[in-house]
């Protein structure tokens, strides 16, 4: 069975532009998260979809959108790029649980690598 | 506000020996889930373990097991006959079992496996 997968592998963009990342979760896994991934810290938690509803947003500035389709893939949208937002972006996907998947396991995709000029 | 600490940012382990990864965290939840991940240079963030806060004996896979102390809020990864594949970036991970949440992470250690 696929894995995650988010496309594409890697982004070059400039201070300004905006950018659409990827994401499909594994066959029969209904919610994603969106995470992103400063060099040197953990992930930290942008946003989590569920059945194409949000369900959870972190600590991140309004330029960060994102929706999840009928076949549950997502998407994440970021505008006015600024060079803070250099970072790996980590698409995970979960099966239903109780909680919505908090008490399941997360998958993690390889991540897109998003390089802010 | 849930946090976890990871206080190692770096470590090295001699091929074959035992290493021990410490993680602390604070919540006020009663209920919740702990998770290893590894993540080695490829970047894909991989599941090595999961606790969950009821269950008091500690889980096991393979060379991996934890020590969960949940009254000092301690959940350290212990890696037993360490191979070279091991080395990587190790990020302890918390959940509340309650409500659509997500994980949160420590800064990470960085295990290095030397032969």
């Amino acid at each position: 069975d696929a894995g995650v997968t988010q496309s594409p592998t890697h982004l070059i963009k400039t201070r300004g532009q905006q950018v659409t990342l990827r994401c499909s979760p594994i066959s029969g896994h209904k919610s994603v998260s969106w995470y992103q991934q400063v060099l040197g810290q953990g992930p930290q938690f942008i946003f989590q979809y569920y059945e194409k509803e949000e369900r959870g947003r972190g600590n991140f500035p309004d330029r960060f959108s994102a929706r999840q389709f009928p076949n549950y893939s997502s998407e994440l949208n970021v505008n006015a790029l600024l060079l803070g937002d250099s970072a790996l972006y980590l698409c995970a996907s979960s099966p239903l649980g109780r909680g919505g998947g908090s008490n399941q396991p997360q998958h993690f995709g390889d991540g897109t690598r998003l390089s802010i000029l | 506000a849930q946090t976890v600490t990871q206080s190692q940012p770096e470590m090295s382990v001699q091929e074959a020996e035992t290493v021990t990864l410490s993680c602390t965290y604070d919540t006020s939840e009663s209920n919740y889930y702990l998770f290893w991940y590894k993540q080695p240079p490829s970047r894909q963030m991989i599941l090595v373990i999961r606790q969950e806060a009821y269950k008091q004996q500690n889980a096991t896979e393979n060379r991996f097991s934890v020590n969960f102390q949940k009254a000092a809020k301690s959940f350290s990864l212990k890696i037993s006959d360490s191979q070279l594949g091991d080395t990587a970036m190790y990020f302890c991970a918390f959940t509340p079992y309650s409500g659509n949440t997500p994980l949160v992470f420590g800064k990470g250690t960085r295990l290095s496996v030397i032969a």
